[in-house]
């Protein structure tokens, strides 16, 4: 089955306290964004990354990190995550090219983060 | 300025009764396209329906047609017969770029809480 995991899909964590989220596609897809949505402003994207060792900041890149060593996983790193960093994170892939349906943007399933 | 416009934080609507979600964009690009994302209270984004600036025909998806008016920068998702399962929030998204190496970014509305009463 085509899919994009997340894991964990729940976590409560303490300030300072280091953590990643991982993330899994197996649809080959070249790209793949980090989002995060909190209520009334949509998702924002964190990170995207064009191909395997090529990432680059989206719009709210502050207090995080990313890596692409291999093509289907891209994590996301807090390494000191504070409170205005819980949200509902969202893993997104797709296939690159010229705009079309065919640049559907697949989502994974969300990792609901509190940071207290 | 918002580049993704949805003027309705909510709406209620009977079942069975067809419903229209505003979505007006902003861009001066020539090269976009408009998706439109479902999300229940569980959480994941459904992908419901695509436009594309240059597609010369609204799209249509079983229940879903878009009302794209280029010339207003509309793109409004109409779901016909509504069914109690369309209670969600939805939300309207813009890529923009002709450059095939430019960051394949979703630009999102604010989205739409949609209440399908019974």
């Amino acid at each position: 089955e085509a899919q994009v995991t997340q894991n964990p899909r729940y976590l409560i964590t303490v300030t300072g306290k280091k953590l990643t989220v991982t993330c899994s596609q197996n649809m080959n897809h070249e790209y793949m964004s980090w989002y995060r949505q909190d209520p009334g402003l949509g998702l924002r994207q964190i990170y995207y990354s064009m191909n395997v060792e090529v990432t680059d900041k989206g719009d709210v890149p502050e207090g995080y990190k990313v890596s692409r060593k291999e093509k289907r996983n891209f994590p996301l790193i807090l390494e000191s995550p504070s409170p205005n960093q819980t949200s509902l994170y969202f893993c997104a892939s797709s296939f690159s090219g010229p705009i079309s349906s065919y640049n559907e943007q697949f989502f994974g399933p969300g990792t609901r983060l509190t940071v207290l | 300025a918002q580049k993704i416009t949805q003027t309705q934080p909510g709406m209620f609507v009977q079942e069975k009764e067809a419903v229209t979600l505003d979505c007006t964009y902003d861009t001066s690009d020539p090269s976009y396209g408009l998706f439109w994302y479902k999300q229940p209270s569980s959480g994941e984004m459904i992908f419901l329906i695509y436009q594309g600036s240059y597609d010369q025909q609204n799209a249509t998806e079983g229940r879903y047609s878009l009302n794209f008016q280029k010339a207003r920068k509309s793109a409004n998702l109409v779901i016909s017969a509504s069914q109690l399962g369309d209670s969600a929030m939805y939300f309207c998204a813009m890529r923009e770029g002709i450059d095939l190496h430019s960051n394949y970014q979703l630009i999102w509305g604010a989205g739409t809480k949609l209440i399908i009463k019974p």
